[in-house]
């Protein structure tokens, strides 16, 4: 149980066109979203986190405009990179906290993430 | 927020136990350790969490120290397919530390 499931795995688009990547939970209701980003060698940093109908909280440094992050439904997350460039080249993930924020988050399960290559 | 500590890289041999240590000296009462490792390309993939007593699953166990500074995740018999980065986060799930945040983990490679 407690699948995310997350599309596309890889995506390459020009750059100044805009990316979707979506993020489904299959069983379970995904009360809070994470998405993550991961550069080459490096690990996962935290980019911002969605609680569903509430806007995302951004982590400092992280542009709310660029990374426009819905999660307007308790199965489904999206996070839109906008005006990509190739700097936003990246390995991008999403992760369901399992339970309610606020009340006891008791785990974490992660999509399959999502290669993303701007040229 | 309490930091981990763990070796950047590990090599363990296939068939033989693999002892990952993970530091966590700040770690308050109320905060669990959990491990989770990552293949390459892959997201992350969760293994077992602890808060005072030792645990078991079919993936691993978790050894947690009595003083709760320090703790080892063991996986009893290596294969090839556990090479990954194997990642030591403590957490608050309940309170406002929430978020699960990575630090660089260890590189477990598991040689024939």
């Amino acid at each position: 149980g407690a699948v995310v499931s997350q599309h596309p795995s890889r995506v390459i688009c020009k750059s100044g066109t805009s990316v979707k990547i979506e993020c489904r939970s299959l069983d379970f209701q995904a009360t809070t979203m994470f998405w993550y980003r991961q550069f080459p060698k490096q690990s996962l940093m935290l980019m911002a986190t969605s609680n569903e109908g509430s806007k995302a909280t951004y982590e400092q440094g992280v542009e709310k405009d660029k990374f426009l992050i819905n999660h307007a439904s308790l199965t489904l997350s999206t996070l839109t990179v906008t005006s990509a460039h190739p700097e936003d080249s990246s390995f991008y993930i999403c992760s369901a906290g399992l339970g309610v924020l606020g009340q006891g988050i008791y785990g974490y399960t992660f999509g399959s993430g999502t290669r993303l290559t701007v040229v | 927020d309490a930091k981990t500590t763990q070796p950047p890289s590990m090599d363990c041999a296939e068939g033989r136990a693999a002892n990952l240590p993970c530091n966590h000296s700040t770690i308050s009462g109320n905060e669990y350790v959990y491990w989770y490792r990552q293949i390459h390309s892959q997201g992350p993939q969760y293994i077992i969490h602890g808060l005072k007593n030792n645990e078991t699953n079919e993936m691993a166990s978790l050894i947690i120290t009595e003083d709760r500074k320090s703790s080892t995740l063991i996986l009893p018999h290596a294969t090839l397919r556990d090479t990954a980065v194997y990642y030591c986060i403590v957490l608050n799930s309940g309170g406002s530390n929430y978020k699960l945040t990575f630090g660089k983990g260890t590189l477990l490679t598991v040689n024939p």
